[in-house]
């Protein structure tokens, strides 16, 4: 069975400061990986994606995350972060074992000071 | 070029009642997926249809109904609401095969009181 952690439900920094999110996931076979960015009363809209190709993804706004299969992570960075970057951030994995249904993470609320 | 539309997009229900959520996508996508989310719990796969003609059961299907109407689309119906299913729903779909990028509907916030 897949399943994902996202550690820490709100996590804050100041504008230009790193931005660091974790997701672990768990997956029987090899993983497909997925962070998700919410804006506020909106859907969700693909940040980046790693489907075994480069395990460096780099992704819109800024973003990249990197795929490390010895600590099952997919966590997700920004070098400097922007007050547009407040939003809700979900990380999602699937496989074809699953019919590549998407098991998303509890997900984490950026906020971002001023 | 509309992407995934959701219609309403705002419903308050009391108990008991139905009500049919509309989901369409203009992308020619073959799967389509509705999703509940709910604080702190992400979002979890209510039910989906891996392509027309065909839906199956997620993680949280029970007191839900779907019909594949068409290719386009794909609809979510509570047949006797409950204060359980207050939620935001979401209507997702993906190209299928080895193109799963998940496309996003704006979501239907539901209230059941």
């Amino acid at each position: 069975a897949q399943s994902v952690t996202q550690l820490g439900s709100h996590v804050s920094v100041s504008e230009g400061a790193l931005v660091l999110l974790r997701c672990n996931y768990s997956s029987s076979v090899p993983p497909y990986l997925f962070w998700y960015v919410q804006y506020p009363n909106q859907g969700l809209q693909l940040l980046l994606k790693y489907t075994s190709a480069a395990t460096l993804v780099k992704g819109i706004n800024g973003f990249e995350a990197e795929f490390k299969k010895s600590e099952t992570s997919f966590h997700l960075t920004k070098p400097s972060a922007h007050m547009s970057d407040a939003a809700e951030y979900f990380c999602a994995v699937t496989n074809p074992d699953s019919s590549y249904k998407l098991i998303f993470g509890s997900g984490t609320r950026l906020l971002v000071r001023p | 070029n509309a992407g995934v539309t959701q219609t309403p997009k705002f419903q308050v229900l009391k108990t008991g009642q139905s009500m049919t959520l509309q989901c369409a996508q203009d992308m020619n996508h073959n799967s389509m997926y509705w999703y509940r989310q709910d604080p702190g719990m992400g979002l979890r796969l209510i039910y989906y249809s891996a392509s027309e003609g065909t839906t199956d059961k997620g993680e949280v299907p029970n007191g839900y109904n779907v019909s594949r109407l068409n290719k386009r689309e794909f609809s979510l119906r509570l047949e006797s609401a409950a204060p359980s299913q207050t939620s935001v729903y979401f209507c997702a779909s993906t190209k299928g095969g080895l193109n799963y990028e998940q496309y996003f509907g704006p979501g239907t916030r539901l209230t059941v009181t």
